[in-house]
């Protein structure tokens, strides 16, 4: 079965740091994945999506994610935090196997951004 | 400006009652889902729409029912048969149930069973 598994559940940065959110999933072919931020109380936003050619994606608010297939991974990253940025950050892939179309979620990396 | 409208932002039920969100989109969109966050868990599916008047189980549908008389709207009930109804709802949409057709998101909906 396919997974998403993000193995920090709580980062705090400082502000103006570099940030890399990690995001690991399972599945034998190309994935289709995605990175999604809620603010508190609020709904998910989509930052980027990943389906095919260039494995460095750029999404909005300045983050990117690198797709690394020998590595099953597809990290987030952001050269300087803001401490608007201060969220929780979900890895997702699309679910081949069961309800079309539905999305796979990792259980959130918290980030906490210092002054 | 188009998206999807959940309310109420915020809902208190005593034990043994069942509640009704809503979700209204005006994306013209064909599919619609919905999500259940719980603190550390992730969002899981619970049930999702890909055309009017059909619908299919999640992962985690006992408990809960739907309807989509309308392609707009997408309301989920809450009914006394889910053991743990607390949480975070989360009404989501897309275009079409192919790849490239991501999931937009509403604001969400507290449920806090007292």
């Amino acid at each position: 079965a396919q997974s998403v598994t993000q193995p920090d559940i709580h980062i705090t940065v400082s502000e103006g740091a570099s940030l890399e959110l990690r995001c690991n999933y399972s599945y034998g072919a190309t994935p289709y994945l995605f990175w999604y931020v809620q603010s508190p109380g609020q709904g998910l936003q989509l930052l980027l999506k990943y389906f095919s050619g260039d494995t460095l994606v750029q999404g909005i608010k300045g983050f990117e994610a690198e797709f690394k297939r020998s590595q099953s991974s597809f990290n987030l990253r952001k050269p300087s935090v803001h401490w608007s940025d201060a969220a929780e950050y979900f890895c997702a892939v699309i679910n081949y196997g069961g309800s079309q179309g539905n999305l796979i979620f990792g259980k959130g990396t918290k980030l906490s951004v210092k002054p | 400006d188009g998206g999807i409208t959940q309310s109420p932002k915020y809902l208190f039920r005593k034990e043994g009652q069942n509640v009704t969100l809503s979700c209204e989109q005006n994306l013209n969109h064909d599919a619609m889902y919905w999500y259940r966050q719980d603190p550390g868990q992730g969002l899981r599916l619970i049930y999702y729409s890909q055309i009017v008047n059909d619908f299919q189980k999640g992962d985690i549908a006992e408990g809960y029912s739907v309807s989509r008389e309308k392609k707009e709207s997408f309301p989920l009930t809450v009914t006394s048969a889910q053991k743990n109804p607390t949480a975070f709802y989360l009404c989501a949409s897309r275009r079409g149930t192919g790849v490239a057709n991501v999931l937009t998101f509403g604001a969400g909906s507290r449920l806090t069973v007292l």
